[in-house]
């Protein structure tokens, strides 16, 4: 299997960009998919395939890669923004993997 | 109303067993691979079956190989996860979770999630 490495904290001021990263050796030649928890809810898709966002994802929302990083970016961070966000991939084998969590403070 | 919904949660001793159940509503359940995901208690979420949406392909994660099993009711719009000879680590909620299809193909993102239901393998 692989592993995807994510900070485990970030923090960013009310209007700021926020930026995560996800690390994978087998990146370059996987999608990677973002989510975001807030505390006592379930994961909500944040962006598919790399930089695709799913219908009712505001657009200050935005992801991409370079080599075996991809990168979640959070523009106009809100308090509403802070919650744990997580990378996710699969490769071919059917085997899928959730990064290790990055939980965002907005101070 | 597009909605999962777990069942079967509850307290078992180490080396008992459990099956979890999740019901679809709200869209056209076989058509849409579906996932059992969990959290253990303040961890991060881990990945644990896929089942395809005609059901005839199954994998999981080495942690659970072996000892979960995944199936899948089109005709009731029911997924289960038969959770046999658990582990005090097993302890975590459990969800269920759906692929992400638009009008082009479907993916390997999740983009339905229910509430989860809590497994706790505990003496």
């Amino acid at each position: 299997s692989y592993e995807l490495t994510q900070p485990p904290s970030v923090s960013v001021s009310p209007g700021q960009t926020a930026r995560i990263t996800c690390s994978g050796d087998a990146l370059p030649t996987l999608y990677v998919h973002w989510y975001r928890q807030r505390p006592g809810q379930a994961p909500v898709l944040l962006i598919y395939k790399d930089n695709e966002r799913p219908s009712g994802i505001p657009e200050r929302f935005s992801g991409s890669t370079s080599g075996t990083t991809a990168t979640l970016t959070m523009h106009a961070v809100q308090a509403e923004d802070e919650a744990d966000y997580y990378c996710q991939s699969a490769d071919n084998s059917g085997t899928y993997v959730f990064g290790t969590g990055t939980k965002v403070s907005v101070l | 109303q597009v909605q999962l919904v777990e069942s079967g949660g509850g307290v078992v001793q180490p080396g008992g067993s459990l099956r979890l159940s999740c019901e679809a509503s709200g869209f056209t359940f076989s058509t849409y691979g579906m996932f059992w995901v969990r959290q253990g208690p303040g961890k991060g979420l881990e990945w644990v079956a896929v089942n395809s949406f005609e059901g005839s392909k199954k994998f999981y994660s080495d942690s659970v190989k072996g000892r979960f099993t995944i199936s899948r009711d089109n005709s009731k719009n029911t997924l289960h996860l038969q959770m046999d000879s658990l582990r005090p680590e097993d302890t975590a909620l459990y969800y269920c979770a759906r692929a992400y299809c638009n009008e082009n193909a479907c993916t390997d993102a999740l983009d339905l999630w229910g509430q989860g239901t809590m497994v706790t393998v505990s003496s």
